[in-house]
Protein backbone atom coordinates (compact mmCIF):
# COMPACT_ATOMS: atom_id res chain seq x y z
CA UNK A 1 0.00 0.00 0.00
CA UNK A 2 1.25 3.56 -0.68
CA UNK A 3 1.88 5.99 2.07
CA UNK A 4 2.33 9.00 0.07
CA UNK A 5 -0.08 10.16 -2.52
CA UNK A 6 -0.36 13.01 -4.63
CA UNK A 7 -2.82 15.29 -6.35
CA UNK A 8 -3.27 16.49 -8.77
CA UNK A 9 -1.38 13.72 -11.19
CA UNK A 10 -0.73 16.43 -13.38
CA UNK A 11 -0.53 20.10 -13.69
CA UNK A 12 -0.10 21.95 -17.05
CA UNK A 13 1.24 26.08 -15.99
CA UNK A 14 2.58 28.82 -17.85
CA UNK A 15 6.19 29.90 -16.94
CA UNK A 16 6.78 32.69 -14.34
CA UNK A 17 3.31 30.91 -12.68
CA UNK A 18 3.62 29.08 -9.13
CA UNK A 19 3.03 25.55 -8.59
CA UNK A 20 1.55 23.67 -5.96
CA UNK A 21 1.54 20.43 -5.37
CA UNK A 22 0.03 18.02 -2.50
CA UNK A 23 0.85 15.21 -0.94
CA UNK A 24 -1.03 12.81 1.56
CA UNK A 25 -0.20 10.11 4.03
CA UNK A 26 -1.46 7.24 6.14
CA UNK A 27 0.40 6.84 9.18
CA UNK A 28 2.55 8.76 11.39
CA UNK A 29 6.02 10.13 10.34
CA UNK A 30 8.97 11.53 11.43
CA UNK A 31 10.06 13.39 8.02
CA UNK A 32 8.84 13.56 4.68
CA UNK A 33 10.91 13.66 1.48
CA UNK A 34 10.15 15.39 -2.19
CA UNK A 35 11.98 13.86 -4.97
CA UNK A 36 11.78 15.15 -8.59
CA UNK A 37 12.29 12.95 -12.01
CA UNK A 38 13.17 14.44 -15.37
CA UNK A 39 11.97 12.79 -18.18
CA UNK A 40 14.02 9.32 -18.92
CA UNK A 41 15.61 9.64 -15.93
CA UNK A 42 16.20 8.43 -12.24
CA UNK A 43 14.86 10.95 -9.25
CA UNK A 44 16.74 13.55 -7.61
CA UNK A 45 16.71 14.43 -4.04
CA UNK A 46 14.88 17.96 -3.38
CA UNK A 47 13.73 18.73 0.05
CA UNK A 48 13.37 17.21 3.35
CA UNK A 49 11.13 18.28 6.12
CA UNK A 50 11.11 16.54 9.29
CA UNK A 51 7.61 16.56 11.46
CA UNK A 52 8.87 19.01 14.02
CA UNK A 53 9.04 21.41 11.10
CA UNK A 54 5.81 23.04 9.48
CA UNK A 55 7.62 24.74 6.67
CA UNK A 56 10.98 24.64 5.08
CA UNK A 57 12.85 26.16 2.29
CA UNK A 58 15.05 26.01 -0.82
CA UNK A 59 15.27 28.29 -3.08
CA UNK A 60 12.25 28.71 -5.30
CA UNK A 61 10.59 25.62 -3.43
CA UNK A 62 8.72 25.94 0.00
CA UNK A 63 7.61 23.18 1.59
CA UNK A 64 4.57 22.64 4.45
CA UNK A 65 3.56 19.46 6.57
CA UNK A 66 0.79 19.21 8.51
CA UNK A 67 1.22 16.02 10.75
CA UNK A 68 -2.76 16.71 12.46
CA UNK A 69 -3.44 16.34 8.20
CA UNK A 70 -1.20 13.63 7.11
CA UNK A 71 -0.45 15.67 4.05
CA UNK A 72 2.50 17.91 3.12
CA UNK A 73 2.49 20.91 -0.06
CA UNK A 74 5.42 21.57 -2.32
CA UNK A 75 5.72 25.24 -4.28
CA UNK A 76 7.39 26.29 -6.82
CA UNK A 77 7.42 30.13 -7.28
CA UNK A 78 8.28 31.85 -10.63
CA UNK A 79 8.38 28.45 -12.18
CA UNK A 80 10.52 27.80 -14.94
CA UNK A 81 10.25 25.47 -18.27
CA UNK A 82 13.09 23.96 -16.74
CA UNK A 83 11.06 23.04 -13.94
CA UNK A 84 8.69 20.68 -16.29
CA UNK A 85 9.06 16.90 -14.34
CA UNK A 86 7.69 15.19 -12.18
CA UNK A 87 7.21 15.22 -8.17
CA UNK A 88 7.02 12.68 -5.69
CA UNK A 89 6.75 12.80 -1.90
CA UNK A 90 8.11 10.18 -0.39
CA UNK A 91 7.56 9.08 3.35
CA UNK A 92 9.05 6.28 5.34
CA UNK A 93 7.24 3.00 5.86
CA UNK A 94 5.85 2.04 9.23
CA UNK A 95 8.35 -0.21 9.92
CA UNK A 96 11.44 1.24 11.25
CA UNK A 97 13.69 -0.15 8.05
CA UNK A 98 14.55 3.03 6.16
CA UNK A 99 12.31 1.63 3.76
CA UNK A 100 10.84 4.91 1.89
CA UNK A 101 7.18 4.68 0.24
CA UNK A 102 6.48 6.84 -2.64
CA UNK A 103 3.26 8.25 -4.24
CA UNK A 104 2.43 8.32 -7.55
CA UNK A 105 3.40 11.39 -8.40
CA UNK A 106 2.11 15.01 -9.78
CA UNK A 107 3.34 15.31 -13.17
CA UNK A 108 4.46 19.08 -14.05
CA UNK A 109 4.41 21.11 -17.42
CA UNK A 110 6.03 24.60 -17.49
CA UNK A 111 5.05 26.01 -20.93
CA UNK A 112 7.80 29.20 -21.63
CA UNK B 1 32.76 9.41 -7.77
CA UNK B 2 30.22 8.01 -9.95
CA UNK B 3 27.21 8.20 -7.81
CA UNK B 4 25.09 4.97 -8.55
CA UNK B 5 25.34 3.56 -11.94
CA UNK B 6 23.07 0.54 -13.71
CA UNK B 7 23.29 -1.51 -16.88
CA UNK B 8 21.78 -2.35 -18.79
CA UNK B 9 20.17 1.02 -19.88
CA UNK B 10 17.90 -1.10 -22.06
CA UNK B 11 16.53 -4.75 -21.95
CA UNK B 12 14.44 -6.33 -24.14
CA UNK B 13 13.86 -10.45 -22.98
CA UNK B 14 11.92 -12.79 -24.08
CA UNK B 15 9.22 -14.90 -21.76
CA UNK B 16 11.18 -17.10 -19.82
CA UNK B 17 14.41 -15.45 -20.38
CA UNK B 18 16.68 -14.69 -17.37
CA UNK B 19 18.73 -11.77 -16.51
CA UNK B 20 20.53 -9.90 -13.93
CA UNK B 21 20.11 -6.44 -13.62
CA UNK B 22 23.12 -4.70 -12.45
CA UNK B 23 23.67 -2.02 -9.27
CA UNK B 24 26.69 -0.19 -8.15
CA UNK B 25 27.74 2.96 -6.00
CA UNK B 26 30.87 4.10 -4.86
CA UNK B 27 29.80 6.13 -1.92
CA UNK B 28 30.11 3.35 0.51
CA UNK B 29 26.61 3.64 1.52
CA UNK B 30 25.21 0.77 3.52
CA UNK B 31 21.47 0.90 2.04
CA UNK B 32 20.38 -0.28 -0.89
CA UNK B 33 17.24 -0.72 -2.79
CA UNK B 34 15.72 -1.52 -5.93
CA UNK B 35 12.36 0.26 -7.30
CA UNK B 36 10.64 -0.71 -10.54
CA UNK B 37 8.66 1.89 -12.03
CA UNK B 38 4.76 1.80 -14.02
CA UNK B 39 3.05 4.19 -15.12
CA UNK B 40 0.38 5.59 -12.71
CA UNK B 41 2.49 3.13 -10.21
CA UNK B 42 4.84 5.78 -8.94
CA UNK B 43 7.68 3.69 -7.20
CA UNK B 44 6.81 0.35 -5.56
CA UNK B 45 10.15 -1.04 -3.64
CA UNK B 46 11.27 -5.36 -4.82
CA UNK B 47 14.30 -5.67 -2.48
CA UNK B 48 16.41 -3.32 -0.19
CA UNK B 49 19.34 -4.47 1.45
CA UNK B 50 20.76 -3.01 4.95
CA UNK B 51 24.37 -3.93 4.23
CA UNK B 52 27.03 -7.01 2.26
CA UNK B 53 25.11 -10.06 2.97
CA UNK B 54 21.83 -8.64 4.39
CA UNK B 55 18.55 -8.71 2.23
CA UNK B 56 15.12 -8.22 2.67
CA UNK B 57 11.81 -8.47 0.81
CA UNK B 58 9.88 -4.87 -0.26
CA UNK B 59 6.30 -4.53 -1.30
CA UNK B 60 6.65 -6.58 -5.04
CA UNK B 61 9.52 -9.15 -4.54
CA UNK B 62 8.18 -11.99 -6.55
CA UNK B 63 9.85 -13.12 -9.62
CA UNK B 64 12.80 -11.08 -8.45
CA UNK B 65 16.28 -12.43 -6.37
CA UNK B 66 19.29 -10.07 -4.93
CA UNK B 67 22.32 -10.84 -3.27
CA UNK B 68 24.95 -8.41 -1.57
CA UNK B 69 28.32 -10.24 -1.43
CA UNK B 70 29.64 -6.44 -1.42
CA UNK B 71 28.61 -2.93 0.03
CA UNK B 72 29.03 -1.52 -3.29
CA UNK B 73 26.64 -4.00 -5.36
CA UNK B 74 23.51 -5.43 -5.32
CA UNK B 75 22.46 -7.14 -8.22
CA UNK B 76 18.49 -7.82 -9.21
CA UNK B 77 18.13 -10.58 -11.08
CA UNK B 78 14.93 -12.18 -13.24
CA UNK B 79 14.95 -15.83 -13.60
CA UNK B 80 12.04 -16.17 -15.54
CA UNK B 81 10.62 -13.28 -17.11
CA UNK B 82 7.35 -12.33 -17.49
CA UNK B 83 5.62 -9.54 -19.23
CA UNK B 84 4.37 -8.29 -15.83
CA UNK B 85 8.02 -7.48 -14.91
CA UNK B 86 8.01 -4.81 -18.67
CA UNK B 87 8.97 -1.99 -16.53
CA UNK B 88 11.39 0.78 -15.45
CA UNK B 89 13.80 -0.31 -12.88
CA UNK B 90 15.85 2.32 -10.51
CA UNK B 91 18.12 1.23 -8.63
CA UNK B 92 18.88 3.37 -4.93
CA UNK B 93 21.26 3.84 -2.21
CA UNK B 94 21.63 5.78 1.15
CA UNK B 95 24.11 6.53 3.78
CA UNK B 96 22.44 4.60 6.55
CA UNK B 97 19.02 2.80 6.93
CA UNK B 98 17.59 5.63 8.93
CA UNK B 99 14.53 7.17 7.14
CA UNK B 100 16.12 10.70 6.79
CA UNK B 101 18.99 9.60 4.67
CA UNK B 102 18.73 10.99 1.04
CA UNK B 103 18.58 8.07 -1.17
CA UNK B 104 20.23 8.57 -4.98
CA UNK B 105 19.06 6.86 -7.83
CA UNK B 106 20.36 5.39 -10.44
CA UNK B 107 19.65 6.16 -14.27
CA UNK B 108 17.58 3.23 -14.64
CA UNK B 109 16.84 0.40 -16.76
CA UNK B 110 14.07 0.41 -19.05
CA UNK B 111 12.98 -3.62 -19.64
CA UNK B 112 10.24 -5.10 -21.86
CA UNK B 113 9.43 -8.37 -21.77
CA UNK B 114 7.84 -9.72 -24.71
Amino acid sequence: SQQGEEDPQALSIQEGENATMNCSYKTSINNLQWYRQNSGRGLVHLILIRSNEREKHSGRLRVTLDTSKKSSSLLITASRAADTASYFCAAPSSSNTGKLIFGQGTTLQVKP
Amino acid sequence: NAGVTQTPKFQVLKTGQSMTLQCAQDMNHEYMSWYRQDPGMGLRLIHYSVGAGITDQGEVPNGYNVSRSTTEDFPLRLLSAAPSQTSVYFCASSYSILAADTQYFGPGTRLTVL
